[in-house]
């Protein structure tokens, strides 16, 4: 498809468990975000990549979250150990040199830890 | 660190009528700013940036914002409301050279009564 896909849309797992989000971005972005919307609440940075590396994860809450983007494209983010405190929408986006500013968002994925 | 504040949590208009929905930004330095718009199962989509000159922005679906310096604001406008503009409502601020990382307001939820 021609904008951001993110799998799956919506996850719910069990306190402690494991979790992996996938983003899929607009083919050609370099850069990739990874935001996270609590209900109520605007959309949260997480951690952003240039390519393959991350450029800035200051916005990751903890240990427990890691996101990795090993070929400059599809990017997976990884909660361990997850958290009733964790549930929220991730939402990513990306976008390209050509569109200074302008983030493109994927629909997101609902996670709910019970 | 830059802030986003959006002081209106719910707002609700007529059909027709006109609209204003407040923004305002803590930023040390020339912001970029961004109106995004998220509606029910559907990605964030920008409806209009600035970056610099003219201090009134023109975007999509007849929405407008006008920068203001003096007062931090960044407020968004549009002359008459139509039903399908209700969804939720972000502010963001980027800075420059910092690679597309926006901060975003909580948003305002936009109701239209018919």
């Amino acid at each position: 498809g021609a904008g951001v896909s993110q799998t799956p849309s919506n996850k719910v797992t069990e306190k402690g468990k494991y979790v992996e989000l996938r983003c899929d971005p607009i083919s050609g972005h370099t850069a990739l975000y990874w935001y996270r919307q609590s209900l109520g609440q605007g959309p949260e940075f997480l951690i952003y990549f240039q390519g393959t590396g991350a450029a800035d994860d200051s916005g990751l809450p903890n240990d427990r979250f890691f996101a990795v983007r090993p070929e400059g494209s599809v990017s997976t983010l990884k909660i361990q150990r997850t958290e009733r405190g964790d549930s929220a929408v991730y939402l990513c986006a990306s976008s390209s040199r050509a569109h200074t500013g302008e983030l493109f968002f994927g629909e997101g994925s609902r996670l709910t830890v019970l | 660190a830059q802030s986003v504040t959006q002081p209106d949590i719910h707002i609700t208009v007529s059909e027709g009528a006109s609209l204003e929905l407040r923004c305002n930004y803590s930023y040390g330095a020339t912001p970029y700013l961004f109106w995004y718009v998220q509606s029910p199962g559907q990605g964030l989509q920008l409806l209009l940036k600035y970056f610099s000159g003219d201090t009134l922005v023109q975007g999509i679906k007849g929405f407008e914002a006008e920068f203001k310096r003096s007062q931090s604001s960044f407020n968004l406008r549009k002359p008459s409301v139509h039903w399908s503009d209700a969804a939720e409502y972000f502010c963001a601020v980027g800075a420059v050279g910092a690679g597309n990382m926006l901060t975003f307001g909580g948003g305002t939820r936009l109701m239209v009564k018919p």
